[in-house]
């Protein structure tokens, strides 16, 4: 089992709807991540956390507000969403890149994402 | 020119052979090389990282980087019809941004 957990695994929502996507992981890692992941194509960064401040915004549409609420959360905020935007959404996390650390493992490990369907 | 390259397949092999998955790219400041392994409707899988150049073994798993040339590969020894699915690779430069750059993707079917 990943030792990153998303919920729900399977979200379907209207496009007036409001949800929330949920990861945990309990790791100590201090960098956690969302990503969006259409069918046959590779995950693509939305949002970096590191030490719980936003640190990367990939120009993702306002419709969706990450969170952090504490070093082991993270939260996507979704609201008024596109069926375009239906896709798996994958958290992950690691240890934060210092550039000290030489050869260290960092664990990016990913969650088993949340498949949503806007409707 | 994209950032990695990485041929899409799709690669039918038979079980027990040794596959081979390959990703070329151009930023010379990447450090970092994982390749994930993901199921069908599941999250990405982490089989192995490597930091620079060299070889590391896992099992049956080999990654190889080669940053003379750019090039990094993954061999499958004695392929099994569960190693069937979609094959990533990833990298990221050191001390910089957390962001990791994926190639395409290759997807693997090992026919028993």
């Amino acid at each position: 089992d990943t030792e990153v957990t998303q919920t729900p695994k399977h979200l379907v929502m209207g496009m007036t709807n409001k949800k929330s996507l949920k990861c945990e992981q309990h790791m100590g890692h201090r960098a956690m991540y969302w990503y969006k992941q259409k069918a046959k194509k590779p995950p693509e960064l939305m949002f970096v956390y590191s030490y719980e401040k936003l640190s990367i915004n990939e120009s993702v549409p306002s419709r969706f507000s990450p969170e952090c609420p504490n070093s082991s959360l993270l939260n996507l905020h979704l609201h008024a969403l596109q069926p375009e935007d239906s896709a798996l959404y994958l958290c992950a996390s690691s240890q934060v890149f210092l550039g000290t650390a030489v050869g260290e493992d960092y664990g990016y490990t990913f969650g088993s994402g949340t498949r949503l369907t806007v409707v | 020119q994209k950032e990695v390259e990485q041929d899409p397949g799709p690669l039918s092999v038979p079980e027990g052979a040794i596959v081979s998955l390959n990703c070329t790219y151009s930023n010379s400041a990447f450090q970092y090389f994982m390749w994930y392994r993901q199921y069908s409707r599941k999250g990405p899988e982490l089989l192995m990282y490597t930091y620079s150049s060299g070889n590391k073994e896992d099992g049956r798993f080999t990654a190889q980087v080669d940053k003379s040339s750019k090039y990094i590969s993954l061999f499958i020894r004695d392929s099994q019809p569960s190693d069937s699915a979609t094959y990533l690779c990833a990298m990221i430069t050191q001390g910089g941004s957390e962001k990791l750059v994926f190639g395409k993707g290759t997807k693997l079917t090992v026919n028993p």
